[in-house]
């Protein structure tokens, strides 16, 4: 079954110690993308990808790393989570770019 | 900024009626269009897309776009309850900019 796997789907953390969500989609991919929602203001990019070790910036990148030495992982990385992280976060894939993505079943993130 | 606006709703139409979700964008370089569904506690799913004026229809979904407007409706035809969701706008020129999303409830 084709798939954008996101481990964990619940995370409650404190402010400081250092995370890890994983990304993983097993379409072959290039493209794969980061975004976190929150009510009120939509999905915003945090990174995106367009192929192995190729990564880019999105509109809200501040606080968050990413890697992407695999074709089929992307994880997101908080290495200081703050309160204001807390949010829920979705990784995306597709096979052209920006456009037509698949979505994980997303992280909800909590920071105390 | 370039932005996606569309109305966060609630909006409520009845059983079998249609429901016409709205969406302006800022950015006139825009070339494609999306709709993504998102249940309530799920991710969001892309249910169509649009790139040239005028519409597009997939079954009981039709997508409508207006580029000199910058204007991209979702009509949804005999609405179930099962169509209760937020539906989300995208526009992608250089990158893609969600809108916030309409919550769209069908009534019984």
């Amino acid at each position: 079954e084709a798939q954008v796997t996101q481990n964990p789907r619940y995370l409650i953390t404190v402010t400081g110690k250092k995370l890890t969500v994983t990304c993983s989609q097993n379409m072959n991919h290039e493209y794969m993308s980061w975004y976190r929602q929150d009510p009120g203001l939509g999905l915003r990019q945090i990174y995106y990808s367009m192929n192995v070790e190729v990564t880019d910036k999105g509109d809200v990148p501040e606080g968050y790393k990413v890697s992407r030495k695999e074709k089929r992982n992307f994880p997101l990385i908080l290495e200081s989570p703050s309160p204001n992280q807390t949010s829920l976060y979705f990784c995306a894939s597709s096979s052209g770019g920006h456009e037509k993505l698949f979505f994980g079943s997303g992280t909800q993130l909590s920071v105390l | 900024q370039k932005e996606v606006e569309q109305n966060s709703g609630p909006l409520s139409v009845p059983e079998g009626a249609i429901a016409s979700l709205n969406c302006t964008y800022s950015d006139r370089g825009s070339q494609s269009f999306f709709w993504y569904r998102q249940y309530s506690g799920k991710s969001p799913e892309l249910i169509m897309f649009i790139y040239s004026n005028g519409d597009k229809e997939d079954g009981r979904f039709t997508a409508q776009l207006n580029k000199a407007s910058q204007y991209v409706s979702l009509l949804i035809r005999d609405s179930q309850p099962s169509d209760s969701a937020t539906y989300l706008c995208a526009a992608q020129g250089g990158k893609l900019i969600f809108g916030q999303g309409t919550e769209l409830s069908v009534k019984p």
